[in-house]
C-alpha cells in the first residue's frame, strides 16, 4: 500500500503570496489531519477533516484554510504568507477515528522570504 | 492544560545503553499516548502506544511505562542502536470525535558507537 504523499516537497515563497499544498492520503483512509513544525513550536496542529467535514482546528489564524474532497485528497491554503509560515507542513491519514494510527508523509517544506 | 512536557531535549547515550525520555500531562481527558520516530527529511512515523488502561507496553527494545496517577508516561529503549538515532516526540490525544494529537517539544538522541 502506498504511503501518504504530499506535493510539492519543497515551495519557496515571498512575503504576501499565497499556496496550496496537496496530501493523498492512504487509500482507504478517510481522516486527514495537517501539522505544523518548527524548531520552535515543534509540531502543531492545524486541522483535521474526515468524509469531506472539517472536524477539529488547531489555534492558528484564518489566513490558514482547508479542504478534502470526496476522495479523501485534502489541501490546505496559506493566504498573505509571513515570515513565520516557513516550515515544514506534514499531513497526517488515518482510518477513522483517534483510536487509529495517523501515518504521516514526508511533509512540504516552505520558506517565505 | 493541553501541553504535553518532554524531557530531556537532548540524549547522548552509548550503544548498547538504555535511553529514557519522559513526558508528563496535565489533561486527564487524554485516552491515547502513542511516542513517534523522526528521521531528518521523514515525516514521524508512530513506534508504539498505549492506553491508561494499562501500566506498561513492551515491543521488542521499545517500552512504555504509564503511571495515570502521576499524569506521566516515559520510552526507554533497551540495547540503544547508532540506527535509533533520531528524534523522538511523545503525544497524547483524548479520543472522541477526533485525531488531534497535542505533541511534545521532542527529543533528539544520539547513540554513539
Amino acid at each position: 500500500k502506498a504511503g501518504v504523499t504530499q506535493t510539492p516537497r519543497y515551495l519557496i515563497k515571498t512575503r504576501g503570496q499565497q499556496v496550496t499544498l496537496s496530501c493523498s492520503p492512504i487509500s482507504g483512509h478517510r481522516s486527514v489531519s495537517w501539522y505544523q513544525q518548527t524548531p520552535g513550536q515543534g509540531l502543531q496542529f492545524l486541522f483535521e477533516y474526515f468524509s469531506e467535514t472539517q472536524r477539529n482546528k488547531g489555534n492558528f489564524p484564518g489566513r490558514f484554510s482547508g479542504r478534502q474532497f470526496s476522495n479523501s485528497r485534502s489541501e490546505m491554503n496559506v493566504s498573505t504568507l509571513e515570515l513565520g509560515d516557513s516550515a515544514l507542513y506534514l499531513c497526517a491519514s488515518s482510518l477513522t477515528t483517534s483510536t487509529d494510527t495517523q501515518y504521516f508523509g514526508p511533509g512540504t517544506r516552505l520558506t517565505v522570504l | 492544560q493541553q501541553q504535553v512536557k518532554q524531557s530531556p531535549q537532548s540524549l547522548i547515550v552509548q550503544k548498547g545503553g538504555i535511553s529514557i525520555i519522559n513526558c508528563a500531562y496535565e489533561n486527564t481527558a487524554f485516552d491515547y499516548f502513542p511516542w513517534y520516530q523522526q528521521f531528518p527529511g521523514k515525516g514521524p512515523a508512530l513506534l508504539i502506544a498505549i492506553r491508561p488502561d494499562v501500566s506498561e507496553k513492551k515491543e521488542g527494545r521499545f517500552t512504555i511505562s504509564f503511571n495515570k496517577s502521576a499524569k506521566q508516561f516515559s520510552l526507554h529503549i533497551m540495547d540503544s542502536q547508532p540506527g535509533d538515532s533520531a528524534t523522538y516526540f511523545c503525544a497524547a490525544s483524548n479520543g472522541g470525535a477526533t485525531n488531534k494529537l497535542i505533541f511534545g517539544t521532542g527529543t533528539l538522541l544520539a547513540v554513539q558507537p
